[in-house]
């Protein structure tokens, strides 16, 4: 069935380090794959995404890899920053569909 | 940003109450979701509408009714709810999508529901 797994679930890093957070989908047919960031209280917001035809996208300290022959994507946050710290969720988008499959997020905390 | 407005943000609500979500647009999508949001578990999707038709009903127990009057407005009817309906409750819009590729979701803050 349709399923994205995220790790880790809790991210704990210093200022200034990477973080990196991993998905792994199931859905051979998944074509767009978006990152949502989620503070506490507030709605999610998209961060950055990628679509099938494309490997890597990057936006400033924000990065994103997409491997589709092992179906899985991650996240790259470089020179972390303390507003960093929030949860992060991953997705799958299937198309033709409108049935995005979401993982389960990561907390990342970032340590001053 | 004002694109996706959800009220009311709280609710408390008794298992033999009825009530109601409301969210609204701004977008001009024709696309909008209902989104179940609970502790340590995935976003769930509940529901879909494309230009006003529901498009995905993702087994959602009857006494979660939707309602689409238009592509702007989205409702979520709720009755006789389970302690376990306890979550926050999210609408979203997007473009609508093609065979080929997705569109970018915008979520709208959220109402957050107690059933008690």
């Amino acid at each position: 069935g349709e399923n994205v797994e995220q790790h880790p679930s809790t991210l704990s890093v210093q200022e200034g380090d990477s973080a990196v957070i991993k998905c792994t989908y199931s859905d051979s047919a998944s074509n767009y794959f978006p990152w949502y960031k989620q503070e506490l209280g507030k709605r999610p917001q998209l961060i950055i995404d990628i679509r099938s035809n494309v490997g890597e996208k990057k936006d400033q300290r924000i990065a994103v890899t997409l491997n589709k022959t092992a179906k899985h994507f991650s996240l790259h946050i470089t020179e972390t920053q303390p507003e960093d710290s929030a949860v992060y969720f991953c997705a799958a988008f299937r198309g033709g569909t409108y049935k995005y499959i979401f993982g389960t997020g990561t907390r990342l905390k970032v340590l001053a | 940003e004002t694109g996706v407005t959800q009220t009311p943000r709280h609710l408390v609500m008794g298992m033999t109450n009825k009530k109601s979500l409301k969210c609204e647009q701004h977008l001009g999508h024709n696309a909008m979701y209902w989104y179940k949001q609970s502790a340590k578990k995935p976003l769930e999707l509940m529901f879909v509408y494309n230009f006003k038709e529901q498009t995905e009903n993702n087994s959602v127990p009857s006494r979660f009714s939707p309602e689409c009057p238009n592509s702007s407005h989205l409702f979520l009817h709720l009755h006789t709810l389970q302690p376990e309906d306890s979550a926050l409750y999210l609408c979203a819009s997007s473009q609508e999508v093609t065979q080929f590729s997705g569109n970018t979701i915008y979520f709208g803050e959220g109402s957050w529901l107690t059933v008690v």
